[in-house]
């Protein structure tokens, strides 16, 4: 398995709404990965799990809450989102650097529109 | 603080050409740099990742070639095809992080 799949693919949710995006993969990678992406804009950065911790939160806003309940799984809890948080949320998994270390491998995303 | 820039921002050419992509970067210690391709409204496919070590990697009729000193990557296409079309991005990371930086991509149309 190659692949990084990511579920639900298209996601409408109100502002009061309480949601999780899903990521999960079976590569063996032990570092995974959430950017958002505006359109036209190139994919921001804003969580960084290594084994199973979190290693990186560039200052993504408390409404956004990630999850890495084990190796190949990784949540993303969504809560009083904005309008201006709709976007493409991409899900990205890779080995850790090193030997093995043979760069990222994006899921499709999940398009969450929020009304 | 790493800042990655592609030029062009956008490229059309017709079918059957070859053209190059640029991508640069201002910190040259990085670890590795990746070149991905995106469809509208999809994720990213990796096309091609090159090691610091590494010079050059081909794969089919992509080559991208990277040149640290002088903090640029380049990739490659031969004989484009309209299935080529997409927006191309390139990432860069440094030793010790987790953190890719993106650049500001290039849209390509190869036009039938």
């Amino acid at each position: 398995d190659t692949e990084v799949t990511q579920t639900p693919k298209h996601l409408v949710m109100g502002m009061t709404n309480k949601k999780s995006l899903k990521c999960e993969q079976h590569m063996g990678h032990r570092a995974m990965y959430w950017y958002k992406q505006k359109a036209k804009k190139p994919p921001e950065l804003m969580f960084v799990y290594s084994y199973e911790k979190l290693s990186i939160n560039e200052s993504v806003p408390s409404r956004f809450s990630p999850e890495c309940p084990n190796s190949s799984l990784l949540n993303l809890h969504l809560h009083a989102l904005q309008p201006e948080d709709s976007a493409l949320y991409l899900c990205a998994s890779s080995h850790t650097q090193g030997i093995g270390f043979s760069g990222y491998t994006f899921g499709s995303g999940t398009r969450l529109t929020v009304v | 603080k790493q800042e990655v820039t592609q030029i062009p921002a956008a490229l059309s050419v017709p079918e059957g050409e070859n053209l190059v992509l640029n991508c640069s970067f201002t910190d040259s210690a990085i670890y590795n740099l990746q070149w991905f391709r995106q469809d509208p409204g999809k994720g990213l496919t990796s096309l091609l990742l090159i090691q610091s070590s590494q010079r050059e990697q081909t794969s089919g009729r992509l080559n991208a070639s990277l040149d640290k000193s002088s903090g640029r990557s380049t990739l490659y296409i031969a004989a484009s095809q309209p299935g080529d079309s997409a927006t191309y991005l390139c990432a860069v990371s440094a030793s010790g992080t987790y953190k890719y930086i993106f650049g500001t991509g290039t849209r390509l149309k190869v036009l039938a």
